[in-house]
């Protein structure tokens, strides 16, 4: 079992629809979680963390996260032909050290 | 710039060839990492610094790999002996705090190709 798992996508939504990326995860401990946008040929770019269990919002990204599920997402509202990126998913680990285990992410398509 | 600086951007070297790629940190970021990313995957965690100490370097492949951050501030990742596998994006981001959980800003990565 892969330790943060996503959907390879790609994912294809019409623009102004809400996209809805997830994650799940294996490690019960991991407390922090992250979500990167990566543009093809570009760095992965950080574009929400969330620490507690619940909803956290910013513009039109929010990130829902159920630690007892082991399962974040993000959504994306009013999606934009400029979001169409790889979508990762990070995830901290309990045991003593500050890395990150990232997912293979997930392709979003915003078709106009 | 006020990212992360990463150099070469692309590095192309015969098979057997030492390498060794630098990361300059965000001015005043405490913690330091190297990551690597193959095609169609996520970043793979290879090892870490909060100031100069090496906290984890449990992701690096084999004894081939090495890495250091003398004074706090730029690091460099050193591949000896290198071979065809090696070929990958190398990221390195850094984080204002030590701790788990911090947010990673990631540099541009130096493109390495060994023929």
């Amino acid at each position: 079992q892969k330790e943060v798992e996503q959907n390879s996508g790609p994912l294809s939504v019409p623009e102004g629809a809400i996209a809805s990326l997830n994650c799940t995860y294996s490690d019960r401990g991991s407390q922090s979680f992250f979500w990167y946008r990566q543009y093809s040929g570009k760095s992965p770019e950080l574009i929400m963390f969330i620490y507690s269990n619940g909803d956290k919002e910013d513009g039109r990204f929010t990130a829902q996260l159920n630690k007892a599920s082991q399962y974040v997402s993000l959504l994306i509202r009013d999606s934009q032909p400029s979001d169409s990126a790889t979508y990762l998913c990070a995830v901290s680990v309990s045991y003593n050290t500050d890395k990150l285990i990232f997912g293979t992410g997930t392709r979003l398509q915003v078709f106009p | 710039g006020a990212g992360v600086s990463q150099s070469p951007r692309y590095k192309v070297t015969k098979r057997g060839q030492d390498v060794a790629l630098r990361c300059d940190p965000i001015s005043g970021h405490v913690s330091l990492y190297w990551y690597r990313q193959a095609l169609g995957q996520g970043p793979e965690f290879l090892t870490y610094f909060n100031y100069e100490a090496q906290q984890d370097k449990s992701g690096l492949p084999n004894d081939r790999f090495s890495a250091e951050r003398p004074e706090g501030s730029i690091s460099t990742l050193t591949i000896q002996r290198t071979e065809q596998r090696d070929s990958a994006m190398y990221r390195c981001a850094s984080s204002p705090i030590e701790g788990a959980g911090q947010p990673q800003h990631f540099g541009d990565g130096t493109r390495l190709s060994i023929l």
